[in-house]
């Protein structure tokens, strides 16, 4: 399967630890995204990143979560101190320039 | 900023009836506009895309959708739902000026009973 990786599906963790995802992209896309999506609601865009270059953030990328792509292939996304409102799924999605984005399956975050 | 409203959450459907979605845009300028579909237990996957051209796009599975610039919608249609039909689907957009991030609808919820 060639399509985008990502690593754990699922994480259960207690409020105020760390966690970290990673995201495989589709090996020819050097652009890569990060969303999050909560129950019931649309996917909402986190950060964009073309090849290394993290060139977009939202402003719900609060100081906690943290972004690297530090080979221009995979990703990974950090967050810190993790609140009860960090449960969430997170997507990975890449593509190539002008086309559209793949998605991943994604990585459920439960905080207890 | 731009936003995405899907009208209707969750839909109701019989096998072999017709199907249209609603979705409405708020960005007035030139904007890319997609349906991805989520299938219980899978990834989102495109349905379909416009770009520039003809507003009316064909997609995946006899999906096809309708750009109205005038009325900002991009509504979803299909003339006969299956049982497999039975998803969530997601309309959205990037616009000209708002970089690379997809700015998707709520969601509506479509389940085709046999």
């Amino acid at each position: 399967d060639t399509g985008v990786s990502q690593n754990p599906r699922h994480k259960i963790t207690k409020r105020g630890q760390n966690v970290t995802f990673r995201c495989d992209p589709i090996s020819e896309h050097n652009r890569l995204y990060w969303y999050r999506q909560t129950l019931g609601q649309g996917p909402e865009f986190l950060t964009y990143f073309q090849n290394e270059a993290q060139l977009e953030k939202s402003r719900l990328l609060s100081d906690r979560f943290s972004a690297e792509r530090p080979k221009g292939s995979f990703s990974t996304l950090e967050i810190q101190r993790t609140e009860q409102g960090d449960s969430a799924m997170y997507l990975c999605a890449s593509s190539a320039a002008g086309q559209p984005q793949h998605f991943g399956d994604g990585t459920r975050l439960s905080i207890l | 900023a731009q936003s995405v409203s899907q009208h209707n959450h969750h839909v109701i459907l019989s096998e072999a009836a017709s199907l249209e979605l609603g979705c409405n845009y708020s960005y007035g300028g030139t904007v890319n506009l997609f349906w991805y579909v989520q299938y219980p237990g899978q990834h989102l996957q495109l349905l379909l895309k416009y770009f520039s051209g003809d507003p009316l796009v064909k997609g995946i599975k006899g999906f096809e959708a309708e750009f109205i610039k005038s009325k900002f919608s991009f509504n979803l249609r299909k003339p006969s739902v299956q049982w497999s039909d039975t998803a969530e689907y997601f309309c959205a957009v990037i616009s000209n000026n708002a970089g690379n991030m997809l700015t998707f609808g709520g969601g509506t919820r479509l389940m085709v009973k046999p």
